[in-house]
């Protein structure tokens, strides 16, 4: 089974200042079709999941230009260049390339200083 | 607007079994296929199953922990997901959301969330 670590499990970083969250699989992430299914899903206090990153590096429509990712093969990296007050929550990477399962990292929470 | 509505969530008995549904709007249901995705209080998340399309066989696949004792089924004539929970076991209490990947390109993401439903397995 594919294992998602996550770090840190927990981030306390100033407003205004970049944060940086880790995603590594135990298995190559990279598709028999090429494509790497990677995504990044912000969760914040009592609200459902959302997405933020499809495909390693593609922001979902709505999501600013400060949420980045990046990564190939088993290491990825969800990259937050100025962090805002409405960014505290928990992050997920989730794996879809070894289906039919999806697997989700443990999740990193994000906190202000 | 996209919306996934769960219902049927509650507090049943060990062994027990519960019914959870979740109405589908604003897109077309009968083309998605449609995964259910749980969260155990102050936990992750965690991929419960999923059902395809009936174009693409209306088949099932299932977490190991749930295997055997949880069905997802469909209907596409109301565009409900359901998720039939028999034998619960304590440790299936958690906040269930229905989901799925709706937006063209963003295969192998889960674009498009539910609210959830809490379902609580306890004596």
């Amino acid at each position: 089974d594919i294992v998602m670590t996550q770090t840190p499990l927990s981030s306390p970083v100033t407003l205004g200042q970049p944060a940086s969250i880790s995603c590594r699989s135990s298995q190559s992430l990279v598709h028999s079709d090429g494509n790497t299914y990677l995504s990044w899903l912000q969760q914040r206090p009592g609200q459902p999941p959302r997405l933020l990153i499809y495909k390693i590096s593609n922001r979902f429509s709505g999501v600013p230009d400060r949420f980045s990712g990046s990564g190939a093969g088993t290491d990825f990296t969800l990259k937050i260049s100025r962090v805002e007050a409405e960014d505290v929550g928990v992050y997920y990477c989730m794996q879809a390339t070894h289906f039919p399962s999806y697997t989700f990292g443990q999740g990193t929470k994000l906190e202000i200083k | 607007e996209v919306q996934l509505v769960e219902s049927g969530g509650g507090l049943v008995k060990p062994g027990g079994s519960l019914r959870l549904s979740c109405a589908a709007s604003g897109f077309t249901f009968s083309d998605a296929w449609m995964n259910w995705v749980r969260q155990a209080p102050g936990k992750g998340l965690e991929w419960v199953g999923r059902i395809r399309n009936e174009v693409d066989g209306g088949t099932t696949d299932y977490a190991a922990p749930v295997k055997g004792r949880f069905t997802i089924s469909r209907d596409d004539s109301k565009n409900t997901l359901y998720l039939q929970m028999n034998s619960l076991k304590t440790e299936d209490t958690a906040v269930y959301y229905c989901t799925t990947r709706i937006e063209m390109g963003t295969d192998g993401a889960l674009d498009s969330w539910g609210q959830g439903t809490m379902v609580t397995v306890s004596s």
